[in-house]
C-alpha cells in the first residue's frame, strides 16, 4: 500500500530564511509527486509536480522540491520566506503505473507559520 | 475565471436528513473527485469518476452516493446524514491522472 508521512505537523521560520517542509512516500514502482497548498478557507491549489527528469523541481510562488529516491523524500523549499507563505502544505504521492486512474494519496499535512 | 465551483459553500443538517453537493468545473477535465478532509487526517477519497456516466468507489464511500449524467458535474449525495459525516468536502478535477487536481473551495457540513 502506498503512503506519505509528513513527520512535522507545524512549521515556523522567520521570514526571510529558507525554509523546508518534509515529505517522505512509500509506493510501488516509480513514484509520482506532488505538492499543493492550502491556505484558510480555501481548497488545495497545485503547487508542483515530479515525474521524471530533474531531481529539482520548480513550481509556483517560488517553490521547489527534491526528489531524493534513496531516501525516498520530495522535500518542498524556498529560498527565503514571506508572511504570505503561511499556510497548510500537503505532500501527494501515486504509482506509475499505466492504464486508467491510479490512487493518489495525500499526507496529513503541514502548516506552515513564517514569522515577521 | 475557469476552475472548480462547489455549492453549497457552508450546511448544517439534522442526523437522518439527505442532501446533494454540487461540483461544477469548465475545464473539460475527465476526472472528476470527491474528498472529505478532517483534522489530522488529510483528505479522503470518497468517490471519483473517470469520464462522463461513470463513478467508482474510493476509500470511503459508505453513506454517500454519486452521479455524473453531465461531464462538467459531479454530484455527491448524502441518503442519512450522521454526525460522523461532520467535515469539509472538497471536489477536485484533473485533465489526467498524471496532473495535478484543481480543488473547489469546499463545502463545511455540519451534522447535528
Amino acid at each position: 500500500a502506498q503512503s506519505v508521512a509528513q513527520p512535522e505537523d507545524q512549521v515556523n521560520v522567520a521570514e526571510g530564511n529558507p525554509l523546508t517542509v518534509k515529505c517522505t512516500y512509500s509506493v510501488s514502482g516509480n513514484p509520482y509527486l506532488f505538492w499543493y497548498v492550502q491556505y484558510p478557507n480555501r481548497g488545495l491549489q497545485f503547487l508542483l509536480k515530479y515525474i521524471t527528469g530533474d531531481n529539482l523541481v520548480k513550481g509556483s510562488y517560488g517553490f521547489e522540491a527534491e526528489f531524493n529516491k534513496s531516501q525516498t523524500s520530495f522535500h518542498l523549499k524556498k529560498p527565503s520566506a514571506l508572511v504570505s507563505d503561511s499556510a497548510l502544505y500537503f505532500c501527494a504521492v501515486r504509482g506509475s503505473n499505466s492504464g486508467g486512474y491510479q490512487k493518489v494519496t495525500f499526507g496529513t499535512g503541514t502548516k506552515l507559520q513564517v514569522i515577521p | 475565471n475557469a476552475g472548480v465551483t462547489q455549492t453549497p459553500k457552508f450546511r448544517v443538517l439534522k442526523t437522518g436528513q439527505s442532501m446533494t453537493l454540487l461540483c461544477a468545473q469548465d475545464m473539460n477535465h475527465e476526472y472528476m473527485y470527491w474528498y472529505r478532509q478532517d483534522p489530522g487526517m488529510g483528505l479522503r477519497l470518497i468517490h471519483y469518476s473517470v469520464g462522463e456516466g461513470t463513478t467508482a468507489k474510493g476509500e470511503v464511500p459508505d453513506g454517500y452516493n454519486v452521479s455524473r449524467l453531465k461531464k462538467q458535474n459531479f454530484l455527491l449525495g448524502l441518503e442519512s446524514a450522521a454526525p460522523s459525516q461532520t467535515s469539509v468536502y472538497f471536489c477536485a478535477s484533473s485533465y489526467g491522472t498524471f496532473n495535478g487536481y484543481t480543488f473547489g473551495s469546499g463545502t463545511r457540513l455540519t451534522v447535528v
